[in-house]
């Protein structure tokens, strides 16, 4: 049960659009209508920003949206801010009634 | 209001047992799923296992599996980590999470604020 893959870096300026990906098998992402992202700022709890793939909790803004094709599943963070520079991690439900994480990506606002 | 609070930090040698703690309130305890997540030094997050306190029914991710024991005490709405022998490699940050459902498919909504783990001779 590998980790799900992601980029190790995304930067982008602020106002910017970027696009995390995240890459699985057709044991989690590809079988999983439960893919979820979360946002991890250093010394802090994770935080939940994505779940079931496009939902946002409560709260989380508009400017973060999910999608998924196949084995794969994206983050995308629209209008970059300063305070979205964080660690982004996602998740998927697996076939043997697990979740996994991904490797994290590492988001940097020039 | 909705929280988990965990134990507080630890310093264990190798070969020490060690149990830590994730107490939660403010939403239906015994019907929702609470999961362990492993965080060590400049890695990743690790998905560990979870636990539905209400049948004490347990899933390990398979790396964890015999390395930890996931245990719970309803009555005072408490969830435990636990080992038996600590390892250098235990070294971590560990957090306590639960979707707030019954379902263990769902995603983490409620985190606790992590519990420091260091095992060092």
């Amino acid at each position: 049960q590998s980790a799900l893959t992601q980029p190790a870096s995304v930067s982008g300026s602020p106002g910017q659009s970027i696009t995390i990906s995240c890459t699985g098998s057709s044991s989690d992402v590809g079988s999983s209508k439960y893919v979820s992202w979360y946002q991890h700022h250093p010394g802090e709890a994770p935080k939940l920003m994505i779940y079931d793939v496009s939902n946002r909790p409560s709260g989380v803004s508009n400017r973060f949206s999910g999608s998924k094709s196949g084995n794969a599943a994206s983050l995308t963070i629209s209008g970059l801010q300063a305070e979205d520079e964080a660690d982004y991690y996602c998740s998927s439900y697996t076939s043997s009634n697990t979740q996994v994480f991904g490797t994290g990506t590492k988001v940097t606002v020039l | 209001e909705v929280q988990l609070v965990q134990s507080g930090a630890e310093v264990k040698k190798p070969g020490e047992s060690l149990k830590i703690s994730c107490k939660g309130s403010g939403f239906r305890f015994p019907h929702c799923w609470i999961g362990w997540v492993r965080q060590m030094p400049g890695k990743g997050l690790e998905w560990m296992g979870i636990i539905y306190p209400g049948d004490s029914d347990t899933r390990y991710r398979p790396s964890f599996q015999g390395q930890v024991t996931i245990s719970v005490d309803k009555s005072i709405n408490t969830t435990f980590l636990q080992w038996n022998s600590l390892k250098a490699s235990d070294t971590a940050m560990y957090y306590c999470a639960t979707p707030g459902t019954g379902d263990s498919w769902d995603a983490f909504h409620i985190w606790g604020q992590g519990t420091k783990v260091t095992v060092s001779p």
